[in-house]
């Protein structure tokens, strides 16, 4: 739906490693955002990039870190910087304009002990 | 003061049942509105945009005042499948950012 792929579905790590999250989009959209959504709160961005090799910081950005290298991809990386990484990782895309809403990925629940 | 909020509900109502939810923001110079629909543990899908002049979709009216800065969805004759977290989101700022800012959710269950 909305030609975003998230992958994998669910991930596991222990704690103190770095994983990365992938996001893949096939609609040649200029913006993409990356959010993470905890129980009770609703999405809170943590990076996002509207165009090709520039991104910029969200709300949450500490202990995480992006790349931008093409345009179909926007692969995030939870550092072991990050404190509370265990969460539902959404991945989005969209058109740069302030009247376009996003089109979500599946989303990863990444679990760390 | 959160940017954009919600009654996190939960709102139980029975089938055919009209329910309303609203949604305020902040920031006055918010361009554009959406209502968002999320499954559980499901990705938020699209519901609707929101107009100034008002809109509707089927059984569903979304709402928009912007002298009291606040949002709202209305749903007539809900059904089973309504069941869901209905999310409020803002384009926080004027430019061309597309930067939205996600309430944290309505949730309605809908019982028979």
């Amino acid at each position: 739906d909305g030609g975003i792929t998230q992958s994998p579905k669910y991930l596991f790590r222990k704690e103190g490693q770095n994983v990365t999250l992938s996001c893949e989009q096939n609609l040649n959209h200029d913006a993409m955002y990356w959010y993470r959504q905890d129980p009770g709160q609703g999405l809170r961005l943590i990076y996002y990039s509207q165009i090709v090799n520039d991104f910029q910081k969200g709300d949450i950005a500490e202990g995480y870190s992006v790349s931008r290298e093409k345009k179909e991809s926007f692969p995030l990386t939870v550092t072991s910087a990050q404190k509370n990484p265990t969460a539902f990782y959404l991945c989005a895309d969209g058109v740069c304009s302030y009247n376009s809403p996003l089109h979500f990925g599946n989303g990863t629940r990444l679990t760390v002990t | 003061r959160k940017e954009v909020e919600q009654d996190p509900g939960p709102f139980n109502v029975p089938e055919g049942a009209t329910v309303a939810f609203n949604c305020t923001y902040s920031n006055s110079a918010s361009q554009s509105f959406f209502w968002y629909r999320q499954d559980c543990r499901k990705e938020p899908k699209l519901l609707m945009s929101v107009y100034s002049s008002g809109n509707e979709d089927g059984r569903f009216t979304a709402q928009l005042n912007r002298a009291s800065q606040y949002i709202s969805l209305l749903i007539r004759d809900s059904k089973l499948s309504d069941s869901a977290t209905y999310l409020c989101v803002v384009n926080s700022g004027s430019s061309n950012t597309g930067k939205l800012i996600f309430g944290q959710g309505t949730t309605l269950q809908v019982k028979p």
